[in-house]
């Protein structure tokens, strides 16, 4: 069964440094890959994907992701953070032909931002 | 405008009862999907839809049955609520499941419905 491993639970970033917050999936055949945001108390907002081509992607708010096949792993990355960009992330993954089986999510990764 | 709204926001009940949480998207789309986000923020797929009929269930108790009366809406209706049921659910949405295009697997989510059992 696919599944998607994000290692740290919590992450605390100064505000202005950079972050890197980690992503591994099972293997499979050609995975489909998603961060997605989550405010408090707000739903899920999609901030980047990667279906196939160019391996580092960008998305919205600054952040970017890059794909290595070699260590199944989905990264997601930002130069500069900001106080609000305090959230739980989350990494997901679908596979090609998986269709409405739906996003296997990692059990997020809470980010703190300290001033 | 709202792509994929829920209603209630909140919903506080007691053991026993029986809910229904709405789902509208504006999207256009064909899929839509219900997820359970438990205590520890882990989410799970529940049910997909794919043009009101039901793709996909995974394993949840019957006490839950999700109603499509069309492709723009998912309800969730759960009977005899159970203390292990207080959870934050979520609906999504996404272009033809079945079409085998790659943007199927784009899901853009509501902002959930706080389902609190007392």
């Amino acid at each position: 069964a696919q599944s998607v491993t994000q290692p740290d639970i919590h992450i605390t970033v100064s505000e202005g440094a950079s972050l890197e917050l980690r992503c591994n999936y099972s293997y499979g055949a050609t995975p489909y890959l998603f961060w997605y945001v989550q405010s408090p108390g707000q739903g899920l907002q999609l901030l980047l994907k990667y279906f196939s081509g160019d391996t580092l992607v960008q998305g919205i708010k600054g952040f970017e992701a890059e794909f290595k096949r070699s260590q199944s792993s989905f990264n997601l990355r930002k130069p500069s953070v900001h106080w609000s960009d305090a959230a739980e992330y989350f990494c997901a993954v679908a596979y090609s032909g998986g269709g409405a089986d739906g996003l296997t999510f990692g059990k997020g990764t809470h980010l703190i931002i300290q001033p | 405008d709202t792509a994929v709204s829920q209603t209630p926001k909140y919903l506080v009940t007691q053991m026993g009862n029986d809910k229904s949480i709405k789902c509208e998207q504006n999207l256009g789309h064909d899929t839509m999907y219900w997820y359970k986000q438990d205590s520890k923020k882990f989410l799970k797929i529940m049910f997909s839809y794919n043009n009101k009929e039901l793709i996909i269930n995974e394993t949840v108790p019957n006490r839950f049955s999700p109603k499509s009366p069309d492709k723009a809406h998912l309800n969730l209706h759960i009977n005899s609520l159970e203390l292990g049921d207080s959870a934050v659910y979520f609906c999504a949405s996404s272009q033809d499941s079945t079409s085998g295009s790659i943007w199927a697997y784009e899901q853009y989510f509501g902002p959930g419905t706080r389902l609190t059992v007392t």
